[in-house]
């Protein structure tokens, strides 16, 4: 059964620090993964979806790599700003199924 | 843009009370999902269908059940509403071939009391 774990639960950091959120996944067998964002009491925002094929996604000062030998995907955030203050969520989706196994997620304050 | 739309916000019922939740989408996506989340145990596939009134039980379907009777909505249903369902229920939809990223919408907080 696929599990995903994320590390840190929680981290501060103060604004300008660039920083690396990680997940890992124990079944190698997944099609993508998914980083999203959630603010506190709403809904998720994809940001970076990398397929199973690809080893990194960029979006602005978002990068996303994934190694899936190891089991491992990480987040990269550049120049952090206070607006970065948020829960980031990885999400697998294993093969062969139509769902999605999320992490417990990093919640992270950028500090001004 | 992707649209996810869950009905409501936030929903206060009573105990033993039966709750519809919502959810349209607006790209003719394949894929429509039904998670719960609760602080600490992150969150959760309740059910997901994968074509209309196809559905399949995700890994805590017990006390739910669903509808699909368009493409673009898929309905959560609490049968018998109980205070540990108190939760925020988000919704999410993909295409099927999940070359892209799963939509979700801004999910519904419901209290049951």
């Amino acid at each position: 059964k696929q599990e995903v774990t994320q590390i840190p639960a929680a981290l501060s950091v103060p604004e300008g620090e660039n920083l690396v959120l990680n997940c890992s996944f124990t079944d190698s067998a997944i099609y993508n993964l998914q980083w999203f964002r959630q603010d506190p009491g709403k809904g998720l925002t994809s940001l970076l979806l990398i397929q199973s094929s690809q080893r990194e996604q960029t979006s602005g000062r978002l990068n996303a790599s994934l190694d899936k030998s190891s089991g491992r995907s990480t987040l990269y955030i550049a120049a952090s700003q206070p607006g970065d203050s948020a829960t980031y969520l990885c999400a697998v989706d294993t093969s062969g199924t139509y769902k999605y196994i999320f992490g417990t997620g990093t919640r992270l304050k950028v500090l001004a | 843009d992707v649209k996810v739309t869950q009905s409501s916000r936030y929903l206060v019922k009573r105990t033993g009370e039966k709750v519809f939740l919502e959810c349209v989408q607006d790209m003719d996506h394949e894929n429509m999902f039904w998670y719960r989340q609760d602080p600490g145990l992150g969150l959760r596939l309740i059910y997901f269908s994968y074509d209309v009134k196809m559905k399949e039980k995700g890994d805590i379907p017990e006390g739910y059940s669903v509808s699909r009777e368009k493409k673009e909505r898929f309905s959560l249903i609490l049968e018998s509403a109980s205070t540990n369902q108190t939760s925020m229920y988000l919704c999410a939809s993909s295409i099927r071939n999940r070359a892209t990223e799963a939509f979700f919408g801004q999910g519904t907080r419901l209290t049951v009391v």
